[in-house]
Formats: structure tokens, sequence, C-alpha cells
């Protein structure tokens, strides 16, 4: 079966750590994008990869990183300097200079 | 620079009633649009998507949507509600930049299906 994996679907955490969101995909995307959705805001762009070893920043990348080491795989981190990390994370790859993003199930973080 | 304004965030219709979410968009080049779907906890589906040709698309789940330029809207309809339209749905643009189509979303409408 094809498609965008996130793990977990479930996230708690302390606040002051790093974690980090996990993005798999099988569908030979060359492009990754992470968003980040909160209650009545709609989607934000984080970061976005087109190709291996190489990633933009979005709207609000301040206070994650990314990397891209492989092409199936676009994880997020979360680093202590986001001040409100409590989100919903959606990660969404499509082929390259395509039009249409494919999204996966999302990770719901909560920092406590 | 895009951005793309859903009115109303909050929808409610009756179940056999006419959905109509409304979009409309900002865009400096000539834009491509889209209708995701999100059910609860859930990732993005894509409903439909207009780039060129006819302005009237139709989509999965008799979902359709018409583009009109001379409004810059992209209004999101279905004749008939389905309990199982209850969702959220979001409307975005997107332009290409530097070899990759990026989406700006709309904040969303909720849409309620009352039995």
């Amino acid at each position: 079966d094809g498609g965008i994996t996130q793990s977990p679907k479930y996230l708690f955490r302390k606040e002051g750590q790093n974690v980090t969101l996990s993005c798999e995909q099988n569908l030979n995307h060359d492009a990754m994008y992470w968003y980040r959705q909160d209650p009545g805001q709609g989607l934000r762009l984080i970061y976005y990869s087109q190709i291996v070893n190489d990633f933009q920043k979005g709207d609000i990348a301040e206070g994650y990183s990314v990397s891209r080491e492989k092409k199936e795989s676009f994880p997020l981190t979360v680093t202590s300097a986001q001040k409100n990390p409590t989100a919903f994370y959606l990660c969404a790859s499509s082929p390259l200079l395509s039009d249409t993003q494919y999204f996966g199930p999302g990770t719901r973080l909560t920092v406590l | 620079a895009q951005s793309v304004t859903q009115l109303g965030s909050h929808v409610s219709v009756s179940e056999g009633a006419l959905v109509l979410l409304r979009c409309n968009y900002s865009s400096s080049v000539p834009p491509y649009l889209f209708w995701y779907v999100q059910y609860p906890n859930q990732g993005l589906q894509l409903l439909l998507k207009y780039t060129t040709g006819a302005t009237l698309v139709k989509g999965i789940n008799g979902f359709e949507a018409e583009f009109k330029k001379s409004e810059t809207s992209f209004h999101l309809t279905k004749p008939s509600a389905h309990m199982s339209d209850a969702a959220e749905y979001f409307c975005a643009v997107s332009s290409s930049g530097a070899g990759s189509y990026q989406l700006t979303f709309g904040k969303g409408t909720k849409l309620s299906v009352i039995p």
C-alpha cells in the first residue's frame, strides 16, 4: 500500500524537551512538506524539501528543524525554542513540479 | 503574495439540503485552486482542484466547485448533504515558486449536518 505514515499519532512531552516527529512516504515523491495546524488557523507551512539534502524554510520555521537524508523520510524536530509547540502537525508529499500534495494522518503534539 | 478567505468558520445544513462553502482568493498570478476535506484527527484529503480549462470542476463525493475569475471565488457546493459530509473543509491556492508548488490555506469551514 502506497502512502504517507506519521508516527506517533499522539505525543506528549514536557516543556523544554526537544521532540522529533516522523514522516515516511513510499510514493517515490520528490517534494515533502511540514505544516502546523491550530484550531481556527488553517495550515501553516513550516519547512519543505524538494530534493534530498536540501530544504527551505516556510512561513513559521522558527523553533523547528528538519533533515532530508533519504528521499522517503523528512523528520521534523520541535525544539525547546518553539514557544508554543502544542498543535497538530501534518506532513505532505508531492511529485516534483506537481500541483497536488498528499497528506499523512498527522501527529498531535501536546507539551505539558 | 497570495491569500485565501473562507467565509464562515462554521456552517450548518440539514440532511438533504444544499451545501455551499465560500472561498475567495487573492493571487498575483493565475491561481491553482484546491478544496481539501479533513475528518476529525485525520489528515487532509483532496476533494477537487482547478488548474486550467473548464471552470466547473467536479470532485469526489458529489462535490463541485466553480472558478470565477471576475469574482476571485472558488465556492464549493453539493446539491444534497449527507451525514457523512460533516467535516472541516479547507480551500487553498497554489503558485509555483522555485519549482515547488506551495499551498496557502484558508482557515477552514467546519460543516455540520443536522439529521
